[in-house]
């Protein structure tokens, strides 16, 4: 069974500019969550969709966003970059929810801001 | 706050000792998971105990869940150099279905 892959693998923007971070889980899991990881403030939840929907959410401003696709696939979304976002950005899926149940994480996206 | 707060935050020990590590929460769970992350890597799941169980065994792993005390510990024995990793305890929370990690402990085998 293939593993959660993430794409791109490694990205450098701008401050300003926006950046599209795509997840494919797990064939079968329905819960795709993200994660940001930072030297400083280690890992943090950003937020979890599960069939489409989201359903939970952290702390983080609006211009981080995301969506689920009707094959379970994500996509997150930050707008206006700012230099503080730089980040490995890890996506994982399950097969029932984060807090049910182990996760599987893929290798991440290492996005530098510029 | 929901988080794992994990202790040490660095460990270095010689290739064949244990090594544990611990980690304290605050708020009711419905699982505590360990995770390990090798260096800018994803995180690869090792076990999870549920509020209701009190030890779990994998291979080398021990983990002992303490609800009474709000504390957890992850027992690495005979360590390898290829334990050389980050290891993360994550709350997985009955009330807002999140599952939040903690900081890490830094675990580093001298071969």
């Amino acid at each position: 069974k293939a593993g959660v892959t993430q794409t791109p693998r490694y990205l450098i923007k701008t401050r300003g500019q926006q950046v599209t971070l795509s997840c494919s889980p797990i064939s079968g899991h329905r819960s795709v969550s993200w994660y940001q990881q930072t030297p400083g403030q280690g890992l943090q939840f950003l937020f979890e969709y599960f069939s489409e929907t989201q359903r939970n959410k952290g702390n983080f401003p609006g211009r981080f966003s995301g969506r689920q696709f009707s094959n379970s696939r994500s996509e997150m979304n930050v707008s206006t970059l700012e230099l503080g976002d730089s980040a490995l950005y890890l996506c994982a899926s399950s097969l029932r929810g984060m807090g049910t149940g182990e996760l599987f994480f893929g290798e991440g996206s290492r996005l530098t801001v510029l | 706050s929901q988080q794992g707060e994990e202790d040490p935050q660095a460990l270095s020990i010689q290739e064949g000792e244990n090594a544990t590590m611990n980690c304290s929460y605050k708020t009711s769970i419905n699982n505590l998971q360990w995770y390990r992350q090798n260096s800018g890597r994803g995180l690869v799941h090792l076990i999870l105990i549920r509020s209701n169980e009190r030890e779990k065994h994998s291979g080398r792993l021990r983990v002992t869940l303490d609800t009474s005390k709000k504390s957890s510990s992850l027992l690495i024995t005979a360590s390898r150099a290829a334990d050389t990793a980050s290891y993360f305890c994550a709350i997985g929370s009955g009330n807002t279905g999140k599952l939040i990690f903690g900081q890490g402990t830094t675990l580093q085998v001298k071969p």
